[in-house]
């Protein structure tokens, strides 16, 4: 069954560092691959997603995350945190024959120092 | 408003007593999603709606849990004889169409439920 492993439920950095969030998938197929943001109470949204073609994703915030099949990778960065990305992040999967269906990893809390 | 609506934002509820939590998807949306979130399982797919086809139901953990999706809008899921291990927050969600290769999944803020 296909799988996401998050690496650290918990990241700290200081204001204007990078962000590097790590996340690996198991499947043998490329599945699709997504990031979501979660703040406090308060539902997910999307960051990003790689579906096909180019393999460095732009999303919002000024995230992106680099599919690496040979790594079977999709990590999440940022070159400067900020305070208001202190947040949790979830990567997720889905089968392309089954794409409404998201496995997520287990999430990362982002802690952003001053 | 434009998003997803869910309701109860919170519910405490005695163990053994049938809960229902309501979500009220994006207008014009045609898929609708259940998600469970856990301290224990992490995030979990519960159930999916689209259109009028089946519903992939693939994800309930008992027959204790059902949903439905009345007029292809409105969703209650409903959780029998609750249990403490059911605590968790109901996350739902909708898109404009199944699938999500050229489609975006937006998520309500949930329903919490604790079960005492």
């Amino acid at each position: 069954a296909q799988s996401v492993t998050q690496l650290g439920s918990h990241v700290s950095v200081s204001e204007g560092a990078l962000v590097l969030l790590r996340c690996n998938y198991s499947s043998s197929v490329p599945p699709y691959l997504f990031w979501y943001v979660q703040y406090p109470n308060q539902g997910l949204q999307l960051l990003l997603k790689y579906t096909t073609g180019a393999t460095l994703v732009k999303g919002i915030n000024g995230f992106e995350a680099e599919f690496k099949k040979s790594e079977t990778s999709f990590h999440l960065t940022k070159p400067s945190a900020h305070m208001s990305d202190a947040a949790e992040y979830f990567c997720a999967v889905s089968e392309r024959d089954s794409s409404y269906k998201l496995i997520f990893g287990s999430g990362t809390r982002l802690l952003v120092r001053p | 408003g434009a998003g997803v609506s869910q309701s109860p934002s919170n519910k405490v509820t005695e163990k053994g007593k049938d809960v229902e939590l309501r979500c009220d998807p994006i207008s014009g949306h045609t898929a609708l999603y259940w998600y469970r979130q856990s301290l224990g399982q992490g995030l979990e797919f519960l159930i999916y709606f689209q259109g009028n086809s089946a519903p992939d139901k693939s994800g309930l953990p008992s027959d204790r849990f059902s949903a439905e999706r009345t007029g292809g809008s409105v969703s209650t899921l409903t959780i029998q004889r609750t249990q403490q291990e059911d605590s968790a927050v109901y996350l739902c969600a909708s898109s404009p169409w199944g699938g999500q290769r050229r489609n975006t999944i937006y998520f309500g803020e949930g329903s919490w439920l604790t079960v005492v």
